[in-house]
């Protein structure tokens, strides 16, 4: 089944303890997106990546960094969280380089206490 | 920062109504697609139309395009109870996505 996955679901943490938010996709996308949303903002781009090795900031970058390393993973590393983290994580991946359809992964709910 | 803004915010009717969802943005786009939420879950594609086309149909949806006013409309013609959700519009203009803040239907049964 072509999907898009996330791990985890559901996080809860603590200030500063760096984390990982896995997004794997198993359509042979070329591009790959991470967002997050907050109630009353919509979906804020946070980093977007046009192929492996290739990544670029969105919206809001500040505190995260990703990497792409193979084609299919596109993991999203708070480094040191903190609290304005707090919110839901979707993963989205599109083929081609044009930002065509996006498939979306069902989200990472994550709490920063 | 956000380009796209739906309007209304939150809509409520009764199944078999019609319900028209607004979508204003700032600046020129390549395509506008319109998705689908329901509550907390991943966004589902609805439709894509692109700068150059002014209307589009899929099915009970219509999406209409206008670049001079720098807005859009999805118009779900028939509603059903399983229509309720958060309609989303996302713009882009290359590379990077933007998306409004939703308009949340209800749609009564």
């Amino acid at each position: 089944e072509a999907q898009v996955t996330q791990n985890p679901r559901y996080l809860i943490t603590v200030t500063g303890k760096k984390l990982t938010v896995t997004c794997s996709q198993n359509m042979n996308h070329e591009y790959m997106s991470w967002y997050r949303q907050d109630p009353g903002l919509g979906l804020r781009q946070i980093y977007y990546s046009m192929n492996v090795e290739v990544t670029d900031k969105g919206d809001v970058p500040e505190g995260y960094k990703v990497s792409r390393k193979e084609k299919r993973n596109f993991p999203l590393i708070l480094e040191s969280p903190s609290p304005n983290q707090t919110s839901l994580y979707f993963c989205a991946s599109s083929p081609g380089q044009v930002r065509e359809t996006q498939y979306f992964g069902p989200g990472t709910r994550l709490l920063v206490l | 920062s956000q380009q796209g803004e739906e309007d209304p915010q939150a809509l409520s009717i009764q199944e078999g109504e019609n319900a028209t969802m607004n979508c204003s943005y700032k600046t020129s786009i390549n395509n506008l697609q319109w998705y689908r939420q329901n509550s907390g879950r991943g966004l589902v594609h609805l439709i894509l139309i692109r700068s150059n086309e002014r209307e589009k149909h899929s099915g009970r949806l219509r999406v209409t395009l206008d670049t001079s006013k720098k807005s859009s409309s999805l118009l779900i013609t028939a509603s059903r109870a399983a229509d309720t959700a958060s309609y989303f519009c996302a713009t882009d203009k290359g590379v990077d996505m933007r998306f409004g803040a939703g308009t949340r239907l209800t749609v009564k049964p």
